[in-house]
């Protein structure tokens, strides 16, 4: 079955720490996107990219960096510079927007 | 001002109720409109999609678009327990989406 899959479910931070969440796709999409989720703010674009090798800021980048050297992968790395991390993280994937995003189970991040 | 709008609830409503869940914007040029659904600690999946003004049925659900207005309903006929979840409406002009904050639904037994 094509989708995307996020890993790990749950992680824990410790403070000053960099920690990537990894995110994979077979659904052949070229665009892919990184949100966060807060309690009430509903989803805020991190970054997005719709080609290999180029991405744009999203509305809330500072204090995260992504790569996307292959079309099924965008890692997202959490900096130490990101003061508040704690959050639950959603990648999404896009062919046509006539179609609208898929996206993974999330990720859990969490400062310890 | 937000760009989108949506009343967060909680809104709680009887098994067999119909369900309105609304979003406002305020961006003329968004073309393209859409309703997420996403239960506790998963990510959203696509209910519906619209494109421009009108109407859309899929079953139990049925999405409307009021450019005019600026104003998106989803509407959930015959609700069931298994539609509480948190819906979110998005919508844009080209591949970035703009989200509603989400409407939490409970519907009780």
């Amino acid at each position: 079955d094509g989708g995307i899959t996020q890993s790990p479910k749950y992680l824990f931070r410790k403070e000053g720490q960099n920690v990537t969440l990894s995110c994979e796709q077979n659904l052949n999409h070229d665009a892919m996107y990184w949100y966060r989720q807060d309690p009430g703010q509903g989803l805020r674009l991190i970054y997005y990219s719709q080609i290999v090798n180029d991405f744009q800021k999203g509305d809330i980048a500072e204090g995260y960096s992504v790569s996307r050297e292959k079309k099924e992968s965008f890692p997202l790395t959490v900096t130490s510079a990101q003061k508040n991390p704690t959050a639950f993280y959603l990648c999404a994937s896009i062919d046509s927007v006539n179609y609208g995003y898929t996206f993974g189970s999330g990720t859990r991040l969490t400062v310890v | 001002q937000k760009e989108v709008e949506q009343d967060p609830g909680p809104l709680s409503v009887p098994e067999g109720a119909i369900v309105s869940l609304n979003c406002t914007y305020s961006n003329s040029a968004f073309q393209y409109f859409m309703w997420y659904r996403q239960y506790s600690r998963k990510g959203p999946e696509l209910l519906m999609y619209t494109y421009s003004s009108g109407n859309k049925e899929d079953g139990r659900f049925t999405a409307q678009v009021d450019k005019s207005s600026k104003y998106i309903s989803l509407f959930i006929r015959d609700s069931q327990p298994s539609d509480s979840a948190t819906y979110l409406c998005a919508m844009s002009e080209t591949y970035k989406y703009i989200f509603g904050t989400g409407t939490r639904l409970k519907v009780l037994a």
